[in-house]
């Protein structure tokens, strides 16, 4: 299986600072079509996840352009240029690449 | 707008079997399979497999073979997830999300299995 790896696992945030959340694959995302089956999503408190970014960095319907991602392969990140409260939750990295689809351990965001 | 909707909590005793619904509108529910996930107290997500509402073909995880049991019925556009001799360990909430993006998710399902 495809092993997804986050870093860090919390991190705290003064609002109106950035933050950024790494994700490392085990192996390669990327598929003979040039597509990369990579997703960051949000869980706020009491929730169900929301998609955030598909495809490694576009962005779903209605998340603000604050939040971005970038990387290829293996490696990829999620920016947030300005934290706000609103952002507090878990982010997940995930991978459809391969079966069975995996999940990242969760980067927990607070507000300082 | 796309919705997928789930049945509301439920409590059951160690043994028993469970059936959470998940029903889908706002799209074509042929054009995009559903996917299970769970996610256990205090936990993170896990993949538990996913539906094909084509065909009604289902593909498990490991680990979610052999008592887990994914089933479709499109004429009132509703995936199930049936969860028999439970046991306490599957006590969590249970999510359909629609494939393979998970750009949609029901809001939960939350079984909780205790004597």
């Amino acid at each position: 299986d495809i092993v997804l790896t986050q870093t860090p696992l919390s991190v705290s945030v003064t609002p109106g600072q950035p933050a950024s959340i790494s994700c490392k694959s085990s192996q390669s995302l990327l598929d003979i079509n040039g597509k990369t089956f990579f997703y960051w999503y949000l869980q706020k408190p009491g929730q169900p996840p929301q998609l955030l970014i598909y495809e490694v960095s576009n962005r779903f319907s209605g998340v603000p352009d604050r939040i971005s991602g970038s990387g290829s392969g293996t490696d990829f990140t999620l920016k947030i240029s300005r934290v706000e409260a609103e952002d507090v939750g878990i982010y997940y990295c995930m991978q459809s690449f391969q079966s069975p689809f995996t999940f990242g351990p969760g980067t927990k965001v607070d507000i300082k | 707008q796309v919705q997928l909707v789930q049945s509301g909590s439920e409590l059951k005793k160690p043994g028993a079997s469970v059936k959470v619904s998940c029903k889908a509108s706002g799209y074509t529910l042929s054009s995009y399979a559903l996917a299970w996930v769970r996610q256990a107290p205090g936990q993170g997500l896990e993949w538990m497999g996913w539906i094909n509402t084509a065909t009604g073909n289902p593909t498990y995880a490991q680990g979610f073979t052999g008592r887990f049991v994914f089933s479709l019925d499109t004429s009132v556009r509703t995936a199930f997830l049936q969860i028999n001799s439970l046991k306490a360990e599957d006590t969590g909430v249970y999510y359909c999300a629609r494939f393979r993006r998970l750009d949609y998710w029901g809001q939960g399902t939350l079984v909780t299995v205790s004597s």
